[in-house]
């Protein structure tokens, strides 16, 4: 089971920031959060992934709250492009991927 | 360079009918994964190969779905006797070496899919 919560949808406006949110309540210590996003007939695409410290990388922020049961992606400057599926995902033993229902982004101009 | 492949990219079969989809990773990966996205759902992990070792299989629903990577690169999910409830979109991942024990944390790379349709 997805070890993960996350709004069905969320929409946003061309060239504002773009806040997923995520609650991982249940995440255990050495249990990395990691970010994919799919794009509409594609595979999902890694975006960013953080243990304990915010991350930041040319895609996008990831902000951990300090007891770590919460996450935020922040997209800065969202363009049409990043309408997709976006999926937190707690990263489980052996290196699977437990993808839950996702956030469907809409970036509208 | 190139990414991760699958073929077809498209199948349809008859019920009944044995299927087998190819997975060709990024050159170099250790690791390479399956997983089953059904329509509307998130991507459901199947089975996990180590060069050529299947380290995990828990994914598997069924004695009917067999995967396989006999030299450590490309590899095949095979599917017999195809049910209805096997359409969905298989997607392959791979992952490049560096942490290579299992429980890697390397990033996974996704090919497009292979969009199962049986009728």
């Amino acid at each position: 089971d997805a070890k993960t919560t996350q709004p069905t949808s969320m929409d946003c406006a061309e060239g504002r920031a773009a806040n997923l949110p995520c609650n991982h309540s249940t995440i255990s210590g050495n249990e990395y959060v990691y970010w994919y996003r799919q794009i509409h007939s594609q595979g999902p695409q890694y975006i960013i992934h953080g243990l304990k410290n915010n991350e930041t990388n040319e895609m996008a922020s990831l902000i951990i709250t300090e007891d770590r049961k919460s996450s935020t992606l922040i997209l800065p400057h969202a363009t049409l492009r990043d309408t997709a599926v976006y999926y937190c995902i707690v990263r489980v033993d052996g290196g699977k991927l437990i993808f839950g229902q996702g956030t469907e982004l809409s970036v509208k101009p | 360079g190139a990414g991760v492949s699958q073929s077809p990219r498209y199948k349809v079969a008859k019920r009944g009918q044995d299927v087998a989809l190819r997975c060709d990773p990024i050159s170099g990966h250790v690791s390479l994964f399956w997983y089953q996205q059904a329509l509307g759902q998130g991507p459901e992990f199947l089975t996990y190969f180590q060069n050529e070792a299947q380290l995990d299989k828990s994914g598997l629903p069924s004695d009917r779905f067999f995967a396989e990577r006999p030299e450590g690169s490309v590899s095949t999910l095979k599917i017999q006797r195809t049910q209805q409830e096997d359409s969905a979109v298989y997607l392959c991942a791979s992952s490049p070496p560096g942490q290579h024990n299992y429980g890697s944390y390397n990033e996974q790379f996704f090919g497009p899919g292979t969009r199962l349709t049986v009728l």
